[in-house]
């Protein structure tokens, strides 16, 4: 089982509030990835990180944010929820040259 | 640019019969070719890989890949299926080393009837 953890696992809030999902790794991997995916849909990579003060977007263009202040720490932030926004979002991470990811258990957006 | 299909959005078979979920990809060099698992509200769970090497893969719960390079293909396989195998299952490549990001395929939901 890998070793890294998503918070909350299920979120429903009102439009136009800002939330924050947090993804943390405890495997020091330096790479890390946040996916978007609707209910039994393919994933769509959003953000990545190589590295601590790196961050890139993704395949699919997104209003969220991500910080990599820390290892560890991968934050998803969206500054004003819409309800296009409901989805699950998965996050990731791998280790160096290593090609395989290892995802968290995902957290499930419903923005009303 | 590299990309993967998955021409079968879902894959019935009775329990105890062969199961094949089918990956075909397209990259510009050497692909790095994986097999993901994603039961209900649950996070992936990585199955198998192909680097370098052998063309069959043998990977976790029994299932193995095989890599064909000729037909571009990393068709997910396994001898004998089982109820709890039913699950969405989803093929990913990575484009040569140093690119770590992977591209998903679309996933197969695969059902395993009793």
């Amino acid at each position: 089982e890998a070793d890294i953890y998503q918070t909350p696992r299920y979120l429903v809030i009102g439009t136009g509030k800002k939330i924050t999902l947090e993804c943390s790794q405890t495997m020091g991997h330096d790479k890390m990835y946040w996916y978007q995916q609707d209910p039994g849909m393919e994933l769509h990579l959003i953000h990545y990180s190589y590295g601590v003060n790196s961050t890139e977007k993704g395949d699919l263009s997104s209003e969220s944010t991500v910080s990599r202040i820390r290892t560890e720490h991968f934050p998803l932030t969206l500054e004003s929820a819409r309800p296009s926004h409901t989805s699950q979002y998965l996050c990731a991470s791998s280790e160096g040259r290593s090609h395989e990811q290892y995802f968290g258990p995902g957290t499930r957006l419903t923005v009303t | 640019a590299q990309s993967v299909a998955q021409p079968e959005d879902q894959v019935n078979v009775a329990e105890g019969n062969p199961l094949t979920v089918k990956c075909t990809y397209s990259v510009s060099g050497n692909p790095y070719l994986f097999w993901y698992v994603q039961y209900p509200n649950r996070g992936l769970q990585f199955l198998l890989k192909y680097i370098t090497g052998d063309n069959l893969v043998k990977g976790s719960y029994g299932f193995e890949a095989e890599f064909n390079k000729s037909q571009t293909s990393f068709h997910l396989k396994k001898p004998s299926a089982l109820v709890s195998d039913s699950a969405l299952y989803f093929c990913a490549v990575s484009y040569g080393a140093g690119a770590n990001n992977l591209f998903f395929g679309t996933g197969t939901r695969l059902t395993v009837i009793p």
